[in-house]
């Protein structure tokens, strides 16, 4: 089955605590993408990935990091968690193409203390 | 102004209504454009793509008005499980490739 996979799915943790959220995607995607997803703003990117060793950042990186040393994984690492990061975390991968569908894993649930 | 604007809703229609939403962009450069949909706090899924000549997909059709900048969804013969957050997503091609969704349009389907 085709599919994004993310863990953890929900995550309680404390201010300063570094930590990672796994994306796996078994689609063979080139573009794998980071966003975080608050009320009343909507999903924003964090990070995006065009291909294996090749990462961008998006609309909102600051205290974010990310890696892509293989295609079909893409970790978000938070060294340094603050309570402004706690937010609803969504990691999607696609095609390369004009026209593409992002497929999106089920979401991490992130509360910093 | 806002990249993506769109009417956080809620719209509350009775079943079998036809309801549309609108979606505004601010970059007339933008390429292409979507339609997800958002279940409750769930992952969002592709609905439609929408094209400058309009798709149609059942009960749902989609249209790209670039003069004015904007891209519409319109859901017929509404249905409970139609009940969800639309989410406009409008792409900026070439070397970079952004993203930007609207905030989502929530529609309530009412018995």
């Amino acid at each position: 089955e085709a599919q994004v996979t993310q863990n953890p799915r929900y995550l309680i943790t404390v201010t300063g605590k570094k930590l990672t959220v796994t994306c796996s995607q078994n689609m063979n995607h080139e573009y794998m993408s980071w966003y975080r997803q608050d009320p009343g703003l909507g999903l924003r990117q964090i990070y995006y990935s065009m291909n294996v060793e090749v990462t961008d950042k998006g609309d909102v990186p600051e205290g974010y990091k990310v890696s892509r040393k293989e295609k079909r994984n893409f970790p978000l690492i938070l060294e340094s968690p603050s309570p402004n990061q706690t937010s609803l975390y969504f990691c999607a991968s696609s095609r390369q193409g004009t026209f593409y569908e992002q497929y999106f894993g089920p979401g991490t649930r992130l509360t910093v203390t | 102004r806002k990249e993506v604007e769109q009417d956080p809703g809620p719209f509350n229609v009775p079943e079998g209504a036809t309801v549309a939403f609108n979606c505004t962009y601010s970059n007339s450069a933008s390429q292409s454009f979507f339609w997800y949909r958002q279940d409750c706090r769930k992952e969002p899924k592709l609905l439609m793509s929408v094209y400058s000549s309009g798709n149609e997909d059942g009960r749902f059709t989609a249209q790209l008005n670039r003069a004015s900048q904007y891209i519409s969804l319109l859901i017929r013969d509404s249905k409970l499980s139609d009940s969800a957050t639309y989410l406009c997503v409008v792409l900026d091609s070439g070397g970079y490739q952004k993203v930007t969704f609207g905030i989502g349009t929530k529609l309530q389907v009412i018995p």
